[in-house]
């Protein structure tokens, strides 16, 4: 069974850019996350999605941060436009209930904006 | 509010040595607590977990025992290896939000032979 894949892996973009991540969850798992980690500090929880629906976007730091989940499968994480701070790395983790114990995650996807 | 306080890294160890990395915690009420792991190159994946006071997690040579007299749940294996390099993250759900995760900064281990 294929784990939870995100994309791309590494992304470097200039300061006012934009940049779209992608988190293909594991199929059949309604609940999917995203969480960041900044400057090597702790994993902050951004946002939980059940099916296509926003369940709690209280982490998302500002409206430069735009997360869709369209049609309940895939989920995008678009920044725009991109700043220094949020540079770091993005995990996604999906579930099939909504306990944290079952959440699988993702590689992660390292983001750095110069 | 809730809050997961880890020892900084990293840690250096040869192989075969004890580990101990320290974990505390502050929350409203008995959440369940976690250790995470990440290899490298890999994502994060449950290394143990516990549910109440006084359990003892285990996984791979891991222990972990939740401590509430303390607000501890230090991570500790007797006898590392190469293969445990990686960063270790200790955590737990939110108050009243059991889709959320509060994560400590992470500890790196580095195992050399």
């Amino acid at each position: 069974e294929a784990g939870v894949t995100q994309f791309p892996s590494h992304s470097v973009i200039e300061k006012g850019q934009t940049v779209t991540l992608r988190c293909d969850p594991i199929s059949g798992h309604d609940n999917l996350y995203w969480y960041r980690r900044v400057m090597g500090k702790e994993i902050k929880f951004l946002l939980h999605f059940v099916k296509e629906s926003k369940q709690d976007e209280s982490g998302m730091p500002n409206n430069r941060f735009l997360a869709e989940r369209t049609g309940g499968t895939y989920s995008t994480l678009k920044v725009q436009p991109a700043e220094l701070e949020d540079s770091g790395v993005y995990f996604c983790a999906s579930s099939q209930y909504a306990g944290p114990t079952e959440a699988f995650f993702g590689q992660g996807t390292r983001l750095t904006v110069v | 509010g809730d809050s997961v306080t880890q020892m900084e890294g990293p840690v250096t160890l040869s192989e075969e040595a004890f580990l101990t990395i320290n974990c505390t915690y502050t929350a409203t009420g008995y959440p369940s607590l976690f250790w995470y792991v990440q290899y490298p190159g890999e994502g994060l994946q449950l290394l143990l977990k516990a549910t109440k006071a006084d359990d003892k997690g285990s996984n791979k040579g891991f222990e972990a025992t939740y401590r509430k007299e303390t607000t501890s749940f230090h991570l500790e294996k007797g006898s590392v290896q190469v293969s445990d390099s990686a960063v270790y993250f200790c955590a737990l759900p939110i108050s009243g939000g059991y889709n959320k995760l509060i994560f400590g900064a992470g500890t790196r281990l580095a195992v050399h032979p």
